[in-house]
């Protein structure tokens, strides 16, 4: 598709297991962003990639959350050790050079 | 870190009627941007404003960058039951940072 692609489209899993949440940027975007969207509340930034240049972590709530960025393209974002307050729809961007930003419809994480 | 504040929280009108939201910012932003969330899916761009002072529509739709580049208003004009969801702002910074700061949204709904 044309879009930003995200999978899963929903994940529940069991507090302390770990997950992985994929991202495929619209093909071409240099820029891929992932945020967290708690309920009923705004986008909270979590990274930031651009072309091969260093990722910009600072929005990374602990170190339980990594996330890569294979070839410059796809990225998987991991949360290791899953608590409860993880719950929420994560969300990937995507965008070329100084465009705007276009989502995905986000993997809902549901932590029993 | 910066903050957006966004309002009204949710706004219920009647179909026909003008709409008018906005943000407010305690520091500047270069580029503001408003998006649209329908439920279940990610937010889409409606418009960019790039510039201060710019005033941008798209249909029915109206934005402006504020002067002082801490604000922004959208305005929808003739409401229609489609426009119902959930409006945001969404905010870039000076400087190499790329990650947007969003508003909490506004939920619009728009009754027959």
């Amino acid at each position: 598709g044309a879009g930003v692609s995200q999978s899963p489209s929903n994940k529940v899993t069991e507090k302390g297991k770990d997950v992985e949440l994929r991202c495929d940027p619209i093909s071409g975007h240099t820029a891929l962003y992932w945020y967290r969207q708690s309920l009923g509340q705004g986008l909270e930034f979590l990274i930031y990639f651009q072309g091969n240049s260093a990722p910009d972590k600072s929005g990374l709530p602990s170190d339980r959350f990594s996330a890569e960025r294979t070839g410059g393209s796809v990225s998987t974002l991991t949360i290791q050790r899953t608590q409860q307050e993880d719950s929420a729809v994560y969300l990937c961007a995507s965008s070329d050079s100084n465009q705007p930003q276009h989502f995905g419809d986000g993997t809902r994480l549901s932590i029993l | 870190g910066q903050q957006l504040n966004q309002s009204p929280q949710s706004m219920f009108i009647q179909e026909g009627e003008d709409v008018s939201m906005n943000c407010t910012s305690s520091s500047i932003f270069n580029t503001w941007l408003w998006y649209k969330q329908d439920p279940g899916e990610g937010p889409v761009l409606l418009i960019a404003l790039y510039k201060a002072g710019e005033l941008t529509s798209n249909g029915r739709l109206t934005a402006q960058f504020g002067i002082t580049r801490k604000d922004s208003f959208l305005n929808i004009s003739a409401s229609i039951p489609s426009d119902v969801g959930i409006y945001f702002c969404a905010g870039q910074p000076p400087g190499s940072a790329r990650q947007l700061t969003f508003g909490s949204g506004t939920q619009l709904t728009v009754l027959p």
